[in-house]
């Protein structure tokens, strides 16, 4: 199946530092790049959905300015937490998709926030 | 509000049964239908989709869908340990377009 890669898989830093987390997708062109948040024992929560070369679409109640996402090739999208806090940590998790075939998931990014 | 909705379970069954997992859609737009397995502190990976009405089988596992009922399935054969996880729903298409709209997952615990 298709390989997406996400990197770093785990970070832990102070409060106020900003993170950036890469999804590169490694066998196909994605045309579409997807940010999804989960908390403990809860499903996915779409954050925004990102499109190679123009804006993200972010989902309600996802402040933009706090959740950076650039998607500047078809094969790499980076979501940065600026001025991270405590109530960010979570699990973020990215996925590649085109027309032809399935979304698939990155290994997710564990963020604690100190 | 577009909606998947899934039984939560948890659902517990003896290694060897048959393990039936159920999902139901509210967007009769929805075209493409996709389970995805979740270990513990792991990102989800995707273990079947569908996309028209009828079974579709691969190895163990059975997905099933019934776009008149809005329904889909999966049923995992032969149970194994290893099957133990949260199992996610998701439909595709309709207003959401190229959006994953997730269930809440079932969590799936198989005894030996």
């Amino acid at each position: 199946g298709a390989v997406v890669s996400q990197h770093p898989s785990w970070v832990i830093c102070k409060s106020g530092t900003s993170v950036k987390i890469e999804c590169r997708s490694l066998d196909f062109q994605a045309t579409t790049m997807f940010w999804y948040r989960q908390f403990p024992k809860q499903s996915l929560m779409l954050m925004a959905t990102s499109n190679e070369g123009s804006k993200a679409t972010y989902e309600q109640g996802v402040e933009k300015d706090k959740f950076l996402i650039n998607h500047a090739s078809l094969t790499l999208s980076t979501l940065t937490v600026t001025s991270a806090h405590p109530e960010d940590s979570s699990f973020y998790i990215c996925s590649a998709w085109d027309s032809n075939q399935p979304q698939h998931f990155g290994d997710g990014t564990r963020l604690s926030i100190l | 509000q577009k909606e998947v909705e899934q039984n939560s379970g948890p659902l517990s069954v003896p290694e060897g049964a048959i393990a039936s997992l159920n999902c139901t859609y509210s967007d009769r737009g929805s075209q493409s239908f996709f389970w995805y397995r979740q270990y513990s502190g792991k990102s989800p990976e995707l273990i079947m989709s569908i996309y028209s009405n009828g079974d579709k089988e691969d190895g163990r596992f059975t997905a099933q869908l019934n776009k008149a009922s809005q329904y889909v399935s999966l049923l995992i054969r032969d149970s194994q340990p290893s099957d133990s996880a949260t199992y996610l729903c998701a439909a595709q298409g309709g207003e959401g377009a190229q959006k994953l709209v997730f269930g809440q997952g079932t969590r799936l615990t198989i005894n030996p």
